[in-house]
């Protein structure tokens, strides 16, 4: 079952310009993590935010956490081309690290 | 670090025959998982291993799909026989278990039954 819903299913930007990706999800969660998958590719870990965080940031990365609103949002700044890719949430359904994920965001950046 | 290995890379088989998914995770790891990714369905998680031991196979979609971890470092997903809606890429992926670990996943298996 997926816990996760991404909006927009899809998006398509110019170099340079921000992204914004949100997840809703249904349950509690200890912690919430977004990942990143290039076509024909594995996907791979981006960063995660507790449950007990607002905000988080890595590089260009900042993600924000409302567990009252049971949400989060990936902001990607200064897109660039190598960004475009399928994005992904994850929560933890059990906390046992059975990581449910949602349905993606795909990327697609534009020179 | 080498990642997670699987192979083969792609599988095309007839319907009905047997075929069997291949994962070496990473060194080190305790905790493997198997995953399948379609267009309609997404990523499930199909089983996960602790410790070589299989803890939750409830996404595991029917008997004909097994799963087995012998040692700490191989992981076989079995399927027998197959069908056509089988058909997805499936993904292994393991971690260092302990509280907000990432998973690290391989590239995947696309597996075509005819």
């Amino acid at each position: 079952s997926q816990q996760g819903e991404e909006d927009p299913q899809a998006l398509s930007i110019q170099e340079g310009e921000n992204a914004t990706m949100n997840c809703s999800y249904k349950t509690s969660i200890n912690n919430l993590q977004w990942y990143r998958q290039n076509s024909g590719r594995g996907l791979v870990h981006l960063i995660l935010i507790r449950s007990n965080e607002r905000e988080k940031h890595s590089g260009r990365l900042r993600v924000t956490l409302d567990t009252s609103k049971k949400s989060s949002s990936l902001l990607i700044t200064a897109s660039r081309a190598a960004d475009t890719a399928s994005y992904f949430c994850a929560t933890d359904d059990t906390g046992f690290q059975k990581l449910v994920f949602g349905t993606g965001t795909r990327l697609l950046v534009s020179p | 670090d080498a990642g997670v290995i699987q192979s083969p890379r792609h599988e095309v088989t007839e319907m009905g025959q047997e075929v069997t998914l291949r994962c070496k995770p990473i060194s080190g790891h305790n905790s493997l998982f198997w995953y399948r990714q379609t267009m309609m369905r997404g990523l499930e998680l199909l089983i996960y291993f602790n410790n070589n031991v299989p803890i939750d196979d409830s996404g595991m979609p029917e008997d004909r799909f097994s799963a087995k971890m012998p040692n700490a470092s191989f992981s076989t997903l079995k399927i027998q026989p197959s069908e056509p809606r089988d058909s997805a890429v499936y993904f292994c992926a393991s971690s260092f278990v302990q509280s907000n670990s990432p998973l690290h996943f391989g590239n995947g298996t696309r597996l075509t039954v005819t």
